[in-house]
């Protein structure tokens, strides 16, 4: 199994508290990824990193922040946790493509269950 | 948004039968398509990953086609087993390795 790890594994918190979570990988990919798991939309992209302080949005950007310090982390910041925010979120990492962007499969983290009161 | 579905929502089927869902994703500006098992309460796992018109793929009873000019994806099972059930995902890669996923077919499989 590709070495990603996420923690917390579980938060409960409250409205307006921030929260980080943490991904942390051992295979040296240039690639991580924060996405959101709900009911009905499958996974949806949050933001991703293609390199140490390089980060852009996803599709669901709104509330979120990321940063990427070193190759092996990225944190995932909501600044002021709201409870539309109460979901289960993956944090996937991916090689450098081979000749063909996105040719290359991403490795998912075991997820994190958020829930915000 | 971009346009990446997946047909049926759900599946149900009996032991033994064979089965096949669909992805149909933007076919100007192909990359790549992925295909993802998800299994309850685990996180998903790459099955494909198909770049060549008229790919095919297969991995033990699970295959996989794809045309690009048309923009869809078939994933087949065959025989299918208990075990097969899962939510099956496909992924569409755009700008720079971003993904967008399509909403999964799930499939149930009874004994």
């Amino acid at each position: 199994d590709a070495g990603i790890t996420q923690s917390p594994r579980h938060k409960v918190t409250e409205t307006g508290t921030p929260v980080t979570l943490r991904c942390h990988q051992t295979e040296n990919h240039r690639y991580m990824y924060w996405y959101r798991q709900d009911p009905g939309h499958g996974l949806r992209l949050i933001h991703y990193s293609y390199g140490v302080k390089d980060t852009d949005k996803g599709e669901v950007s709104d509330g979120y922040s990321v940063s990427r310090s070193k190759t092996e982390d990225f944190l995932l910041t909501l600044e002021s946790a709201t409870s539309s925010q109460t979901s289960v979120y993956f944090c996937a990492i991916s090689p450098e493509a081979l000749g063909v962007e996105g040719n290359q499969p991403q490795h998912f983290g075991d997820g994190t269950r958020l829930s915000i009161l | 948004i971009l346009n990446v579905e997946q047909s049926p929502q759900s599946l149900h089927v009996q032991e033994g039968d064979s089965t096949n869902f669909t992805c149909s994703f933007p076919s100007s500006n192909f990359y790549a398509l992925h295909w993802y098992r998800w299994e309850t309460a685990k996180s998903p796992e790459a099955l494909f990953v198909m770049t060549l018109n008229g790919d095919e793929k297969k991995k033990g009873r699970i295959s996989a086609t794809l045309n690009t000019k048309e923009g869809y994806s078939y994933l087949y099972i065959k025989g299918s087993q208990p075990e097969d059930s899962a939510t099956y995902l496909c992924a569409f890669p755009y700008n720079f390795n971003k993904f967008y996923f399509g909403s999964g077919t799930k499939l149930n499989v009874k004994p």
